[in-house]
């Protein structure tokens, strides 16, 4: 198994760029999510999806959108992009089950710099 | 806001020592989980603890709950150089609207040979 692949690893945008970052698992997760993590802030959840077809908001959802279409696959789409958003974005994904979250798996990375 | 709240936020021993870190959190939770970040690289799931457990131990990582006083810890034991890293907690809210980890914001621990 892959695991948690994200791309790209890098990436440098100029401020009102629109991309995607892309997100897949083959491990038939139904749970992914997506984190920024900033110096000092720890991690931050963006959005989060239990399946396919749905998805829902985290904690600082504003300028993200995410789209769920099969299980594998959670792609990160920033409309607009703000040097706000400077950050380094992380995908997980773990299977739901009884009791709450259990392990979550992470991917490597996208480290996106706005100019 | 952050549920969890990692102290200290940096801790540096030397090969051998033991290294606690302890977590903090606001709400009652259904479990806390700990995880490590090598630099520059994702997050490692190292061990989940219920809400209805004290105590749980994995290789030379144990870790402890008091949910009356809302805090977590983990000890490492033996420690070596290789376990340089940040640790943090993670804690799904009992009564938050939805499935989601809130993270705190990690304690950097530095093993010195």
């Amino acid at each position: 198994n892959a695991g948690v692949t994200q791309t790209p690893k890098f990436q440098v945008l100029k401020t009102g760029q629109s991309m995607t970052l892309q997100c897949a698992q083959d491990m038939n997760h139904e749970y992914m999510s997506w984190y920024r993590q900033d110096p000092g802030m720890g991690l931050r959840l963006i959005h989060y999806s239990v399946g396919a077809g749905i998805t829902d908001q985290g904690e600082v959802p504003n300028g993200y959108n995410v789209s769920r279409s099969t299980t594998e696959d959670f792609p990160l789409r920033l409309l607009s992009a703000a040097p706000s958003q400077t950050s380094v974005y992380f995908c997980a994904s773990s299977p739901l089950l009884a009791g709450g979250l259990n392990e979550q798996f992470f991917g490597p990375g996208t480290r996106l710099t706005v100019l | 806001s952050q549920q969890g709240e990692e102290d200290p936020q940096a801790l540096s021993i030397q090969e051998g020592e033991n290294a606690t870190m302890n977590c903090s959190y606001k709400t009652s939770i259904n479990n806390l989980q700990w995880y490590r970040q090598n630099s520059g690289r994702g997050l490692v799931h190292l061990i989940l603890i219920r809400s209805n457990e004290r105590e749980k131990h994995s290789g030379r990582l144990r870790v402890t709950l008091d949910t009356s006083k809302k805090s977590s810890s983990l000890l490492i034991t033996a420690s070596r150089a290789a376990d340089t890293a940040s640790y943090f907690c993670a804690t799904e809210g009992r009564l938050t609207s939805g499935s989601r980890l809130t993270f705190g914001e990690g304690t950097q621990l530095t093993v010195n040979p």
